[in-house]
C-alpha cells in the first residue's frame, strides 16, 4: 500500500467553485510532487517542492495554487477551474538530497477531479 | 531530447507468455528509470528500476534490461498472469540540480494478460 494519502478521492466541482485537493506523506520525505493525469496518458509534472519552497512550476495555470506547510503536508487549491482541468491529480513524494531532489518517487492513489 | 520513447503501445499476451516493453530515450543526463505499473483507477506503483551502471536487475518476474550504449531499456515479465493486466509506464530522471525532480515519463503501455 502507498504511503502517500490523498484526500478526498473524488471531487466534483463547479466552475466558480474553490476547493482544495491534501496530501500527507509519513516517509519523511522533503521532496512533494503534483502530477496530473488524462486517460491513457502518463502523469505530467505540475510542480515539485523541495524542503518546503516550491522548486519547479510547469508553467501551470494560476488557478491551481499549491501549497506546502510543512514537510508532510502539501495541498492544491482550485479556484475557477475549467471542464478541460478534470483529471486524476496525483501527490508523490520522494527523499531530498543535498544538492537536489531524490529519485525514487512514491505516488499516491490520486484524487478524480471532474470540473461541471 | 528531453523524451522517452515507450512501445507497444498496447500488447495482449497469453498467461505464462513473456511481455517486453520496449524504452528509448536521448538524454545522456538520464542517470534513473524506473518503471511504474497502474492498474485503472489507482495511482502508478514503483515497481522496479535500474542505474546505468548495471545492465539487468530482477526483482521477482520482473526483469529490466539496460543497454546504455544504445539508451534503451525493456521491461519483461516472466510466467505472465492475469493479474498483471495493468498499464505499464517505463520513465527516466536526472540527478542534475533543479531537474532532479523530474520523471519523464514514456507514454504508457496496456498490458493485457489472457487467461
Amino acid at each position: 500500500d502507498t504511503e502517500v494519502t490523498q484526500t478526498p478521492k473524488h471531487l466534483v466541482m463547479g466552475m466558480t467553485n474553490k476547493k482544495s485537493l491534501k496530501c500527507e506523506q509519513h516517509m519523511g520525505h522533503r521532496a512533494m510532487y503534483w502530477y496530473k493525469q488524462k486517460a491513457k496518458k502518463p502523469p505530467e509534472l505540475m510542480f515539485v517542492y523541495s524542503y518546503e519552497k516550491l522548486s519547479i512550476n510547469e508553467s501551470v495555470p494560476s488557478r491551481f495554487s499549491p501549497e506546502c506547510p510543512n514537510s508532510s503536508l502539501l495541498n492544491l487549491h482550485l479556484h475557477a477551474l475549467q471542464p478541460e482541468d478534470s483529471a486524476l491529480y496525483l501527490c508523490a513524494s520522494s527523499q531530498a538530497l543535498r544538492g537536489g531532489v531524490g529519485n525514487t518517487i512514491y505516488f499516491g492513489e490520486g484524487s478524480w477531479l471532474t470540473v461541471v | 531530447q528531453q523524451q522517452v520513447k515507450q512501445s507497444p503501445q498496447s500488447l495482449i499476451v497469453q498467461k505464462g507468455g513473456i511481455p517486453i516493453i520496449n524504452c528509448a530515450y536521448e538524454n545522456t543526463a538520464f542517470d534513473y528509470f524506473p518503471w511504474y505499473q497502474q492498474f485503472p483507477g489507482k495511482g502508478p506503483a514503483l515497481l522496479i528500476a535500474i542505474r546505468p551502471d548495471v545492465s539487468e536487475k530482477k526483482e521477482g518476474r520482473f526483469t529490466i534490461s539496460f543497454n546504455k550504449s544504445a539508451k534503451q531499456f525493456s521491461l519483461h515479465i516472466m510466467d505472465s498472469q492475469p493479474g498483471d493486466s495493468a498499464t505499464y509506464f517505463c520513465a527516466a530522471s536526472t540527478r542534475i540540480y533543479n531537474q532532479g525532480g523530474k520523471l519523464i515519463f514514456g507514454q504508457g503501455t496496456e498490458l493485457s494478460v489472457k487467461p
